[in-house]
């Protein structure tokens, strides 16, 4: 079945960029996303991208997507103390979506 | 902002009551869905539906139920809790692929 991986943690110092790496395995996906979770709360979409898409900016997100080898990336430029979030990948092949174990990032000022 | 609820926020309860979990959306969506997210923070989706008396499993199996009689109203039901129910649901609604708007979640613990 459809299996998408992200790295568990990343720690970055407030103004640096972090990026979050993801790779997925089901080719047929038409969209690929960004979400993000605070704390006690739910998810909220951050941004997505078409699969014929190579590059999407978005103010300070950056996203990637390498078709070739199934690689998505989420960049945040001058990262914030409230960028702290667990960030999942998700990918739609068919119904509904697939995420990955999600990224904690930590920033730390 | 997304104007879509759950209730309770929170839950403690003993093994083998019943339980229903509640999730109501104003935006209109004709399509909901059940997440479950683990300990380990990983969602899978357990139930989902397209519209009205429309309702199916998603790729997790789970004993919950539910059922979408009206659009805004998609209920969860565990008819006997356990301990392995533990987790947080997150309930969601779209109307396109675009986008699905979430939750804020129902963290369920069974002692």
């Amino acid at each position: 079945g459809e299996d998408v991986e992200q790295s568990l943690f990343l720690s970055v110092r407030e103004g640096d960029s972090s990026v979050i790496n993801c790779t997925y395995t089901d080719s047929s996906s038409t969209y690929l996303y960004w979400y993000k979770q605070e704390p006690g709360a739910g998810l909220q979409l951050l941004t997505y991208i078409f699969s014929n898409m190579d590059m999407k900016q978005d103010q300070r997100l950056t996203v990637l997507l390498n078709k070739k080898d199934k690689h998505l990336s989420l960049r945040i430029a001058d990262t914030q103390t409230g960028d702290s979030a667990i960030y999942f990948c998700a990918e739609t092949p068919g119904t509904a979506l697939i995420f990955g174990k999600g990224t904690t990032l930590s920033v730390s000022s | 902002e997304a104007d879509i609820y759950q209730t309770p926020r929170y839950l403690v309860i003993g093994t083998g009551k019943k339980i229903t979990l509640e999730c109501s959306q104003t935006m209109g969506h004709d399509k909901m869905y059940w997440y479950q997210q683990d300990p380990g923070m990983e969602l899978h989706l357990i139930h989902y539906s397209y519209g009205v008396n429309s309702t199916e499993k998603g790729d997790l199996s789970s004993e919950s139920t539910v059922s979408r009689i009206r659009t805004e109203h998609f209920p969860l039901t565990l008819e006997s809790a356990r301990p392995s129910h533990t987790s947080q649901y997150l309930c969601a609604s779209s109307e396109s692929r675009y986008e699905q708007f979430f939750g804020p979640g129902t963290r369920l613990t069974v002692l």
